[in-house]
């Protein structure tokens, strides 16, 4: 099983529709991250987390929101999609320690909103 | 504002070597990374430079000179399991990783 898991993997959407991405991961990491991934760009980071009680909006978190159940959940929300927030995302994790730019990625949410 | 650059595309053969290269500006330096990503899968970490020079992984080794903003990416007897997307990142001051857009690799036989 994989250590980082995302749900769902594939979503076609209508604009207007409420959305969410579900990350979960058994690599006990305190760290968790959502990114969106554009042909042609480098990976965005939306929002991230550092433990339970901490959440950071990234270089594009608008129009996403995020929730952090538990040390091991990270959901990302689209309120209201639209077409421009077609992508590919991804949760990631890393452990805190002074290699933090080791990330360990789920394998990915495709997500199309027409 | 920050940046990196690397090449769009670059095709090798199969059993040659490749250098894919990469500068970037960022606010601060706190370590340069690779990472490989397979057409339709997740990234998955090659490597991590912080100070200058030569860090060696069996057939992938990394590069960096933090004077001058560069690092590359070496792979040695290229198989055709390497053809994927190449994704240097510089993690800033804030300790955020700061992405290229990829090389995509292609081997030819």
């Amino acid at each position: 099983d994989a250590d980082v898991t995302q749900t769902p993997r594939n979503r076609i959407t209508k604009t207007g529709k409420r959305i969410m991405l579900e990350c979960s991961q058994t690599k006990g990491h305190d760290r968790m991250y959502w990114y969106r991934q554009d042909p042609g760009l480098g990976l965005q980071l939306i929002y991230y987390s550092f433990d339970v009680k901490d959440i950071n909006k990234g270089e594009i978190s608008d129009g996403y929101s995020v929730s952090r159940q538990a040390q091991a959940k990270f959901s990302l929300s689209l309120e209201s999609a639209i077409p421009n927030q077609t992508a590919l995302y991804f949760c990631a994790t890393s452990s805190g320690s002074e290699h933090t730019g080791e990330l360990f990625f789920g394998e990915g949410s495709r997500l199309t909103v027409l | 504002g920050q940046n990196i650059d690397q090449p769009t595309e670059m095709t090798a053969t199969e059993g040659a070597i490749v250098q894919i290269n990469c500068t970037y500006q960022t606010s601060g330096f706190n370590g340069l990374f690779w990472y490989q990503q397979h057409a339709g899968e997740a990234p998955t970490f090659l490597s991590y430079n912080v100070l200058d020079g030569l860090e060696e992984k069996g057939r992938f080794s990394s590069f960096l000179s933090r004077s001058k903003g560069y690092s590359y990416l070496l792979l040695k007897e290229l198989q055709m399991k390497d053809s994927a997307s190449y994704l240097c990142a510089s993690m800033d001051s804030n300790y955020q990783l700061i992405w290229g857009a990829g090389t995509k690799l292609i081997i030819k036989p």
